[in-house]
């Protein structure tokens, strides 16, 4: 298996621009966790998915942020519109089950300029 | 809700020494995760520690998880410049998503 696949590896955007990262999880695995990684905040939960349907959004920051598992093998975060303080590495992590071991992507270096 | 706390943040050795760095929680947790992320990459799983008292080794890494299972360390022996990297720790109770500590931010030095 690939593991878990994150598109784009970098993104660049002007602030009040929407932006779309993709996640492909591993084959098999029933659960979808989206984190957002800082130096002053770590790595922080934002949404997970068990079986493609979302399960806690508390930590999603604001209404300007969305995500969405169409199917156990494609997950979406977005983000409309996008301003300077969201600029972070989103991760996507996927695992057998909650709780389990998680397989990160290679993340997300999100600039929003 | 649980505090977690992992100590210390930062850490630069020289190549050979031995450190040990900590996870604290305010909680009681079913087992612990350790993961290693090193720079430009996600984490990648270390080990899982679930017994309280258990003692894992990985080569040069020992893991300790606390007898109250709310508490765990990590030791490395002679440390290498590959082991440079950034530690989390995430306590697991029950079937909820990972929550990471901030890490410790390990450099060792050739």
């Amino acid at each position: 298996d690939a593991g878990v696949i994150q598109s784009p590896r970098h993104e660049v955007t002007e602030m009040g621009q929407e932006v779309t990262l993709r996640c492909k999880p591993i084959s098999g695995h029933n659960s979808l966790f989206w984190y957002r990684q800082t130096m002053m905040r770590g790595l922080e939960l934002l949404i997970y998915f068990n079986n493609n349907v979302p399960i806690d959004d508390s930590g999603m920051p604001e209404d300007r942020f969305s995500a969405k598992m169409p199917n156990a093998s494609f997950s979406t975060l977005k983000i409309q519109p996008s301003e300077p303080r969201d600029s972070a590495v989103y991760f996507c992590a996927s695992s057998f089950r909650t709780g389990q071991a998680a397989f990160f992507g290679q993340g997300t270096r999100l600039t929003v300029v | 809700t649980q505090l977690l706390e992992q100590s210390p943040q930062f850490l630069s050795i020289q190549e050979g020494e031995n450190l040990t760095v900590y996870c604290n929680s305010s909680s009681v947790f079913s087992s612990l995760q350790w993961y290693r992320q090193e720079p430009g990459e996600g984490p990648v799983l270390l080990v899982t520690v679930v017994t309280g008292g258990e003692v894992k080794k990985l080569k040069r890494l020992t893991f300790q998880f606390g007898d109250a299972r709310k508490d765990s360390s990590l030791h490395i022996t002679a440390a290498q410049p590959g082991d440079t990297g950034l530690y989390l720790c995430a306590p697991v109770s029950g079937n909820t998503p990972l929550v990471f500590g901030k890490g410790t931010r390990l450099s060792v030095i050739a």
